[in-house]
C-alpha cells in the first residue's frame, strides 16, 4: 500500500483553466502538506493542514486553495492557471505525536505543465 | 529554524562509504538535525534525524559534533541508487508536532560512481 498517494501523476493543461490535485494518506497522520518544485528544483512549502489550523505561505497566489474533507486527504484546487504554475507538486503527511524515527512522507509527485 | 550549509555536489565511488557534511553554527539547544534525500523524479524520503547522539539505522549514520554546529551523514557502502540530492534540515520538532512543514535548502548532489 502507498503511504501517500497523489492522482494525476501527470496533467497537462491550458492557461486559464480550473485544476484540482488529490491527496490521500493512510497512515493515520494527523497533519497534511503541499510542496511545490519548481524548475530550478528548489522545494517550497504552499501549505500545511491539520484539523485544527490551516497555515499558508504568504507566497502563494490565492488562486491555490487546500480542500480537506477528512482527516486522511488533501486536495489542492487551483483556478486560472497560469505558465509559472508549471511544477511539480508534492503531497505530504507527518504525525503531530512526537514519536521517535518518524519523519515527513512525501507522495511521489504531480508533475503539472500550462501550455 | 537555524540555517544550514552544504557543498553543492560530491563524488563517492560506488561500494565506498559516502559522508556527506552539513554546518550548522546557529543551531538551537533545542533543535533537530534531520536528513532528507530525493532521488531523481521522486518524492523527499527521510532518512534520520538526531539532537546530540550519534545515531544509526538501516539507511545511514549520522555523526553531530560535540557543539552541534556541524553533523556528517555517513552512507556506509554507497551504491548507485544512492545517488540523489540530500537535504540537511534544522529545525525545533523531531516530527511533524505542528503544521509549520519542512524548509528545504538546496541540498548536496551526491552522485555514486560505478
Amino acid at each position: 500500500d502507498t503511504a501517500v498517494s497523489q492522482t494525476p501523476k501527470y496533467l497537462v493543461t491550458q492557461m486559464g483553466n480550473d485544476k484540482s490535485i488529490k491527496c490521500e494518506q493512510n497512515l493515520g497522520h494527523d497533519t497534511m502538506y503541499w510542496y511545490k518544485q519548481d524548475s530550478k528544483k528548489f522545494l517550497k512549502i504552499m501549505f500545511s493542514y491539520n484539523n485544527k489550523e490551516l497555515i499558508i505561505n504568504e507566497t502563494v497566489p490565492n488562486r491555490f486553495s487546500p480542500k480537506s474533507p477528512d482527516k486522511a486527504h488533501l486536495n489542492l484546487h487551483i483556478n486560472s492557471l497560469e505558465l509559472g504554475d508549471s511544477a511539480v507538486y508534492f503531497c505530504a503527511s507527518s504525525p503531530t505525536t512526537t514519536r521517535r524515527g518518524y519523519g515527513y512522507t512525501f507522495g511521489s509527485g504531480t508533475r503539472l505543465t500550462v501550455v | 529554524d537555524a540555517k544550514t550549509t552544504q557543498p553543492p555536489s560530491m563524488d563517492c565511488a560506488e561500494g565506498r562509504a559516502a559522508n556527506l557534511p552539513c554546518n550548522h553554527s546557529t543551531i538551537s539547544g533545542n533543535e533537530y538535525v534531520y536528513w532528507y534525500r530525493q532521488i531523481h523524479s521522486q518524492g523527499p524520503q527521510y532518512i534520520i534525524h538526531g539532537l546530540k547522539n550519534n545515531e544509526t539505522n538501516e539507511m545511514a549514520s549520522l555523526i553531530i559534533t560535540e557543539d552541534r554546529k556541524s553533523s556528517t551523514l555517513i552512507l556506509p557502502h554507497a551504491t548507485l541508487r544512492d545517488t540523489a540530492v540530500y537535504y540537511c534540515i534544522v529545525r525545533l520538532r523531531p516530527s511533524g508536532g505542528g503544521a509549520d512543514g519542512l524548509t528545504f535548502g538546496k541540498g548536496t548532489h551526491l552522485i555514486i560512481q560505478p
